[in-house]
């Protein structure tokens, strides 16, 4: 069985800092890694996704992929109380399809002032 | 632009009763359509996928069907609602080499 294990957290960190979260797949013909976040009472959006090892930038927030030990991680540096969410790791198999998404339970990340 | 619609937003059913909730997608052809639900606390679990008119493929097995009856338009139903199908209902579309995007999703609330 398909399996994408995080952390649930909650996550408390301060204003400014970095915010470390990490996602464990157990599929190894996973290809292709997504991080949405959900607000509460919201739908998933996406923040990122990531296909090779190695990290991937997107402003502040920084995608980390190591197929190898079949791990994901973002990072999120001068968090902002606006990242107080959940975030949603999610694997697919790939080639043209990035729809069908296995989830991990997500987790919760809470930023105070 | 493409949109995605899904409604009702909310929805508080009767066990026992009927369900049919409908997400449509605007400004894209031939997208795969997919059918989400999110139990209390936990992640998003994939119910249906859908790759074209009236193709639909089950990921569990469960209460619920889903049809495909236009390029753009995927329905999710039950014939009689269980306790166990509350939960956060999403559908979300992705064409080739795009990633997934979300509607807003459907809060089911069986009583």
């Amino acid at each position: 069985q398909k399996e994408v294990e995080q952390n649930s957290g909650p996550l408390s960190v301060p204003e400014g800092a970095i915010a470390s979260l990490n996602c464990t797949y157990s599929d190894r013909g996973s290809q292709s890694f997504f991080w949405y976040r959900q607000y509460s009472g919201k739908s998933p959006e996406l923040i990122m996704f990531i296909y090779s090892n190695g990290d991937k930038e997107d402003g502040r927030f920084t995608a980390q992929l190591n197929k190898a030990s079949q791990y994901v991680s973002l990072l999120i540096r001068d968090s902002q109380p606006s990242d107080s969410a959940t975030y949603l790791c999610a694997a697919s198999a790939g080639g043209t399809s990035y729809g069908k998404l296995t989830f991990g339970q997500g987790t919760i990340l809470t930023v105070h002032p | 632009s493409q949109t995605i619609h899904q409604w009702p937003a909310t929805l508080v059913q009767p066990v026992g009763s009927p369900l049919s909730l409908e997400c449509t997608v605007e400004g894209t052809s031939n997208p795969n359509l997919y059918w989400y639900r999110q139990a209390a606390g936990r992640g998003l679990q994939l119910l249906f996928y859908s790759v074209g008119i009236g193709q639909i493929s089950s990921e569990v097995p469960q209460n619920l069907s889903a049809s495909r009856p236009q390029d753009r338009q995927f329905i999710l139903s039950s014939k009689k609602l269980l306790l166990s199908d509350s939960g956060f209902y999403l559908c979300a579309w992705e064409t080739v080499n795009t990633e997934a995007f979300f509607g807003q999703g459907t809060r089911l609330t069986v009583v």
